[in-house]
């Protein structure tokens, strides 16, 4: 059964980078036709799609955030990997990483980052 | 973006009660429609996929249909733990995916 685990700083100051990692244990990052995914919630709102990507490096990013998005994969660490640049208090949010099937039974438990001085 | 729309944002229901949310799509999404369960502190859980497929371990209570843009998730009898926000999410079309608001189930 695959497994997912955010991990990242949980405060991020204005200006500065948001940077996150997630694990994938119980099977291959490589394995399956699936992509890869970043989706975020700030706190008692809705969902938002961030990106995905491909384990060949393929990425397709939300428009409203695509010029600070950068997500990227490590297969031999069977991880993939979030930076969301110059952050304001509107990224203050829980990040949750998923298995992209296009819909999403994967995910992890989610990790809150702050963005705050 | 597709717009996805819920109805109702949040409503009260008791034990063993019918209930029925709604879900929009700005445009058709064939039934390219995904419905998840989330409770506080946790991530969604997957309900259906398809439009009207159960995901493996999901109780049968739990049902969907629709195609287009009008979409319903069902619980046919709700049990304690169905007491939580539900969403629904396209994937018709990309980028990017897009979710409903959510809808929140209370206990009346």
């Amino acid at each position: 059964q695959v497994q997912l685990q955010e991990s990242g700083p949980g405060l991020v100051k204005p200006s500065q980078t948001l940077s996150l990692t997630c694990t994938v244990s119980g099977g291959s990052i490589s394995s399956g036709s699936y992509y890869w995914s970043w989706i975020r919630q700030p706190a008692g709102k809705g969902l938002e799609w961030i990106g995905r990507i491909y384990t060949s490096g393929s990425t397709n990013y939300n428009p409203s955030l695509k010029s600070r998005v950068t997500i990227s994969v490590d297969t031999s660490k069977n991880q993939f990997s979030l930076k969301l640049s110059s952050v304001t208090a509107a990224d203050t949010a829980v990040y949750y990483c998923a298995r992209d099937e296009n819909y999403y039974a994967h995910w992890g438990q989610g990790t809150l980052v702050t963005v705050s001085s | 973006a597709i717009r996805m729309t819920q109805s109702p944002s949040s409503f009260s229901a008791s034990t063993g009660d019918r209930v029925t949310i709604t879900c929009r799509a700005s445009q058709g999404i064939s039934s390219y429609l995904a419905w998840y369960q989330q409770k506080p502190g946790k991530a969604p859980k997957l309900l259906i996929y398809a439009a009207s497929t159960l995901q493996s371990g999901v109780p049968s209570r739990f049902s969907g249909s629709g195609s287009g843009t009008d979409f319903t998730l069902t619980i046919s009898c709700l049990q304690s733990e169905d007491f939580a926000t539900y969403y629904c999410q396209q994937y018709y079309s990309y980028p990017p995916y897009t979710f409903g608001q959510g809808t929140k189930l209370e206990i009346k």
